[in-house]
C-alpha cells in the first residue's frame, strides 16, 4: 500500500513474554520513528532510524526495548520480558528525508496489551 | 527542553459551530517547526499542517485555519462550520531544528466531539 503499515494490529501477551512489532514504512522514506502512546496521552518518542542506522534511542524506556532496521526499510520493535506498564499503542512513522521540517506519516499502530 | 501544552482535554460542539483548539509550546531554539495531526478512532495520525518558526502568516485551508503567534508561543487551530466527521483527537506537535534530533514532541491532545 501507499501508507505506513504496521502489524499486528492487536497483540495480547502474558507478562514475561517477548513480543515483536513490525513496521513497513512508505517506500523510499529514509527516516523511521517509533512512538509509544499511552491511553489518553500524546505519542512519546522511542527511537529513530536514518536508513539502517539507529541515530537516537534516547526514548527507549529500558534495556528490554530493542529496535532494528537492518536493510533500511522494514523495522522491528522488540520488547523482552514484557510488563504490564508496556501496555500501549506503538506507532511507527516515516518521513521522506532526514530533515526536521519533513512531516512524519504514521501507521495505524499496534495495540499491545500485557496481561 | 521542548514542551507542548494543549489545555483543552475535551471539547463538544454542535454541528456548524466554529471551534478553536489551543496549543502553547516551549522551546529554546530559534528555529523550530510546529505541526497539527488528527487522530480519528481508527488510530492513524493524519498530518494536517506544518509551520516554521519564521513564518507567522496565518493559513487557511478550506474550513481549517491556523493562527501562529510567536509572541505568545501559541499555534491555535480553528475549524469553521464543524461537521460530525471532524470528531477526533487533535494533537499539536513541535520539532526543533538544532542538533540531530528529529522526533516530534506532542501535546496530550484535545478530544473534539461534533454533535449532529
Amino acid at each position: 500500500g501507499a501508507g505506513v503499515s504496521q502489524s499486528p494490529r492487536y497483540k495480547v501477551a502474558k507478562r514475561g513474554q517477548d513480543v515483536a512489532l513490525r513496521c513497513d514504512p512508505i517506500s523510499g522514506h529514509v527516516s523511521l520513528f517509533w512512538y509509544q502512546q499511552a491511553l489518553g496521552q500524546g505519542p512519546e518518542f522511542l527511537t529513530y532510524f536514518q536508513n539502517e542506522a539507529q541515530l537516537d534511542k534516547s526514548g527507549l524506556p529500558s534495556d528490554r526495548f530493542f529496535a532494528e532496521r537492518p536493510e533500511g526499510s522494514v523495522s522491528t520493535l522488540k520488547i523482552q520480558r514484557t510488563q504490564q506498564e508496556d501496555s500501549a499503542v506503538y506507532l511507527c512513522a516515516s518521513s521522506l528525508a532526514n530533515r526536521v521540517d519533513q512531516p512524519q506519516h504514521f501507521g495505524d499502530g499496534t495495540r499491545l496489551s500485557i496481561l | 527542553a521542548q514542551k507542548v501544552t494543549q489545555a483543552q482535554t475535551e471539547i463538544s460542539v454542535v454541528e456548524k459551530e466554529d471551534v478553536t483548539l489551543d496549543c502553547v509550546y516551549e522551546t529554546r531554539d530559534t528555529t523550530y517547526y510546529l505541526f497539527w495531526y488528527k487522530q480519528p478512532p481508527s488510530g492513524e495520525l493524519v498530518f494536517l499542517i506544518r509551520r516554521n518558526s519564521f513564518d507567522e502568516q496565518n493559513e487557511i485551508s478550506g474550513r481549517y485555519s491556523w493562527n501562529f503567534q510567536k509572541s505568545t508561543s501559541s499555534f491555535n487551530f480553528t475549524i469553521t462550520a464543524s461537521q460530525v466527521v471532524d470528531s477526533a483527537v487533535y494533537f499539536c506537535a513541535l520539532s526543533e531544528a538544532a542538533g540531530s534530533a528529529r522526533q516530534l514532541t506532542f501535546g496530550s491532545g484535545t478530544q473534539l466531539t461534533v454533535l449532529p
